[in-house]
């Protein structure tokens, strides 16, 4: 079984500072696949990233990092200098190695970027 | 592209209505799904469709009915609805190669369904 869990129901911080987004996972698969999706308040979810399980290489997009660490089943998402825009309900997922298996989201964080 | 088209974008329907949630996307994805999503909640899944064939059911009530016509369109039939069952309802393709390449799915705008 999966699971995936955001501890930070919210943030708020001012705009321009630094914000990291918690993702824990469990699961039992030995090939998984980990996701960054963002909802805006239109509804749209907005794929952010796809991280491999057998590939534990950071990525850097932008302002948008993320930190995937087998060692403690987290897959961290950190956005540098927050801008309004990034306001947004932030979802972290996952799904095993099977075709057209399950993708479970964890719970969500709420980032509000204040000006 | 990497577009999903979900129609209607609102529908408000009686409980003895029949009505139909409409997918579309022409990226040649190979898997199709179906979530709900509440209010401040995470999308939950409801059906996966693969190779145009129901391949997860997450014991949704009968009165949801998924239906996958061709590769390319994914249809939810709705009837005899509550007002529990009113929520947004999100359409999903991913591609689904080997490697994990296109495991990642893509979501439509979704159609925020009201049930009066």
């Amino acid at each position: 079984a999966q699971k995936v869990t955001q501890a930070q129901t919210e943030i708020s911080v001012v705009e321009k500072e630094d914000v990291t987004l918690d993702c824990v996972y469990e699961t039992r698969d030995t090939t998984y696949y980990l996701f960054w999706y963002k909802q805006p308040p239109s509804g749209e979810l907005v794929f952010l990233i796809r991280r491999n399980s057998f590939d534990e290489q950071n990525e850097i997009s932008g302002r948008y990092s993320w930190n995937f660490q087998k060692s403690t089943s987290s897959f961290n998402f950190t956005i540098t200098a927050s801008q309004v825009v990034d306001s947004a309900v932030y979802f972290c997922a996952s799904r095993g190695g099977s075709s057209a298996s399950k993708i479970i989201f964890g719970s969500g964080t709420r980032l509000s970027i204040r000006p | 592209d990497t577009e999903v088209t979900q129609t209607p974008k609102h529908l408000v329907m009686g409980m003895t209505n029949k009505k139909s949630l409409k997918c579309e996307q022409h990226m040649g994805h190979r898997a199709m799904y179906w979530y709900k999503q509440k209010a401040k909640k995470p999308p939950e899944l409801m059906f996966v469709y693969s190779y145009e064939k129901l391949s997860i059911n997450e014991s949704v009530p009968s009165r949801f009915s998924p239906e996958c016509p061709n590769s390319s369109l994914l249809n939810l039939h709705l009837h005899a609805l509550q007002p529990e069952d009113s929520a947004l309802y999100l359409c999903a393709s991913s591609q689904d190669q080997a490697e994990g390449i296109g495991a990642e799915a893509f979501f439509g705008q979704g159609t925020r369904l009201t049930v009066v």
